[in-house]
Parts: structure tokens; sequence; C-alpha cells
């Protein structure tokens, strides 16, 4: 399978700022990754599909112009949290399909990041 | 879009005991049945999937099983340790659209010693 890496793990910031998250595919050359969000005990909602070349394509309710998503090569792609406020605050995880062809692709997740915003 | 659900939302059993988690989903057109491991604070992690022209799968203790007639499908974990003790969450996707994976609503497993 896939090793997917994420960067920060953690990361605490004050209401109003921008927060980066990293996520990258170290083994395999991904041309698309998804974003999903995971509220406390809750299950994964994804939030948008980024694409290599391409603009992301984001899920009903995800507001664009608040989480940017920049998938600037086959191994890496990161979302910014711009203006974070406290309702942000959640597990941010990206996953990296592996399928080839005509098949419905195996994913592999990152270890996420804990996105907690004051 | 795909729903999926899944029960119990929240299992115990004793070690060495069999577990059994339940999925359904809505999508005739979904193919692809993962089962994911997720430890707190940290990534869901792959532990079995089935595809839609296979009726079961079995990797040593986790067998998943599917009926596509029923929409639904199956973890089963044998001999259960205290280390399987993990929240699980089933999935399913499909090989048209955009390909995402939807999640059930997660099975908290706990093994007791």
């Amino acid at each position: 399978g896939a090793v997917v890496s994420q960067h920060p793990s953690r990361v605490i910031c004050k209401s109003g700022t921008s927060v980066k998250i990293e996520c990258r595919s170290l083994d395999f050359q991904a041309t698309t990754m998804f974003w999903y969000r995971q509220f406390p005990k809750q299950s994964l909602m994804l939030m948008a599909t980024s694409n290599e070349g391409s603009k992301a394509t984001y899920e009903q309710g995800v507001e664009k112009d608040k989480f940017l998503i920049n998938h600037a090569s086959l191994t890496l792609s990161t979302l910014t949290v711009t203006s974070a406020h406290p309702e942000d605050s959640s597990f941010y995880i990206c996953s990296v399909p592996t399928g080839r062809g005509p098949v419905a692709d195996t994913q592999y997740f990152g270890p996420g990041t804990r996105l907690t915003v004051l | 879009g795909e729903n999926v659900e899944q029960h119990p939302s929240t299992l115990s059993v004793q070690e060495g005991d069999s577990a059994v988690i339940k999925c359904t989903y809505s999508d005739s057109a979904s193919n692809y049945f993962p089962w994911y491991k997720q430890e707190l604070g940290k990534g869901p992690q792959l532990i079995i999937d089935i595809r839609s022209n296979v009726g079961e799968k079995k990797d040593q203790r986790i067998a998943v099983t599917l009926n596509k007639t029923a929409k639904h499908f199956s973890l089963h974990i044998t001999e259960t340790q205290p280390e399987d003790s993990a929240v699980y969450f089933c999935a399913a996707s499909k090989d048209t659209g955009r390909r995402a994976l939807t999640f059930g609503s997660g099975t908290r497993l706990q093994v007791q010693p």
C-alpha cells in the first residue's frame, strides 16, 4: 500500500489565523488525494477531492474559499484553513487512492492533523 | 448519494470470543467495501477489503462477507485480543464518479482481557 504522511500532527492557533496542513504520498504518485474531516466520536466526512494540475472539487456545504486546497505535485497536497474559528477545530485526514484503471480505489490514510482553534 | 449504515455502535466482548460488525449500503452501483481500524488519535488503517465480484475474503483472524442482493457486508474477527480494541469503520465506493469513500458511523470494539 501507499505510505502517507501529514504535517503537522497537531496545531493550535488563534481565531482568525490561517493554518496549512500538508499531505505527502511517500511512495506513490497520486494524481488525486482526498481530504476528510472527523469530529470527536464521529465518522469521517469527505471535504474535498484534490486534483493534481486542476482545481479541487468540494463537497456540498464545504466552503472552497475557507478550505484552500493546492495539489502542488504528484506527492503533495496542502489544505489551508483560512481565518480559522473554533468550530473548525477537528481532525483532518488525507487519503491517497492507489487504484489504476477502471476499478474502485484502495485508499490509504495519513496519520491525521489535530487542529485546535482558540 | 451513497448511504452506509453500521451496527452496532459499541461492542464489548471477552478475549478469545468473536466479534461481528454489520453494514448496509444504499447504492447498488457500489462495488468496493473496505474496513478500517482507527486507534485513538491516529488515522484509519486498512485491515481488509472486498470487491463485489467476491462473496467472502479472509485474512488470518479477520474475514469479510458480502451479500450484494441484500446490500450488506460484515466484518468478522475471531479469537479477539485486547489489541483489537479500537473503532472500526466500514466504507463503500464505486468505480465511477468521485470515487471517494462513504463511511459508516463506526463501531467501538472493546475486548475485555
